[in-house]
């Protein structure tokens, strides 16, 4: 398969403690995008990283990229309530491709 | 903000319609894009358009068709609706340029076929 293989699927945590998403692909890319899903409604672009970054800073939000290992991690730092969501990685080689999601549930 | 509207959050309709879903984006962008979520299969791409009256077949476009008679507007089709096209249908746009960029999606539609 080609899309990205996010794990864990599911991660629960409180607020002020991070969470840490890993994201793996078998294909060489172009770039790799991380979007967030609140319920019911559409997919949000977080940051799209490049296959010649290895790391991006945006808010709280940190994405690494190892196209070595054909990984990437995002790292919400300091979580809150309000980032309870669903992230998706997507890896762009011709088409975009998108992964099958982590649900983060923070816990006030 | 680029803005993406879908016209139904919500659609009920029966086997066998023709279903129409329409999407508009406000930034002109030259790509657009329809895809359907369904839990455990991920989004899928149906069906996306480099232009204005292009269209390309993405993963899974049997059942469906599109339309893009305006650069701001994309029209997915079902032409006779059936049970297993009960989804959500999510919309996304995105600007042409080099070193990659993201797409804009819209609130989706939730369709249900009876």
């Amino acid at each position: 398969s080609q899309q990205g293989e996010e794990d864990p699927q599911a991660l629960s945590i409180q607020e002020g403690e991070n969470a840490t998403m890993n994201c793996s692909y078998k294909t060489s890319i172009n770039n790799l995008q991380w979007y967030r899903q609140n319920s019911g409604r559409g997919l949000v672009h977080l940051i799209l990283i490049r296959s010649n970054e290895r790391e991006k800073h945006s808010g709280r939000l940190r994405v690494t990229l190892d196209t070595s290992k054909k990984s990437s991690s995002l790292l919400i730092t300091a979580s809150r309530a309000a980032d309870t969501a669903s992230y998706f990685c997507a890896i762009q080689g011709g088409k975009l491709i998108f992964g099958q999601g982590t649900e983060l549930s923070v816990k006030p | 903000d680029v803005k993406v509207t879908q016209s139904s959050r919500y659609l009920v309709k029966r086997t066998g319609e023709k279903v129409f879903l329409e999407c508009v984006q406000d930034m002109d962008h030259e790509n657009m894009f329809w895809y359907r979520q369904d839990p455990g299969l991920g989004l899928r791409l149906i069906y996306f358009s480099y232009d204005v009256k292009m269209k390309e077949k993405g993963d899974i476009p049997e059942g469906y068709s599109v339309s893009r008679e305006k650069k701001e507007r994309f029209s997915l089709i079902l032409e006779s609706a059936s049970t297993n096209q009960t989804s959500m249908y999510l919309c996304a746009s995105r600007n042409t340029g080099g070193g990659g960029q993201p797409q804009h999606f819209g609130d989706g539609t939730r369709l249900s076929i009876l």
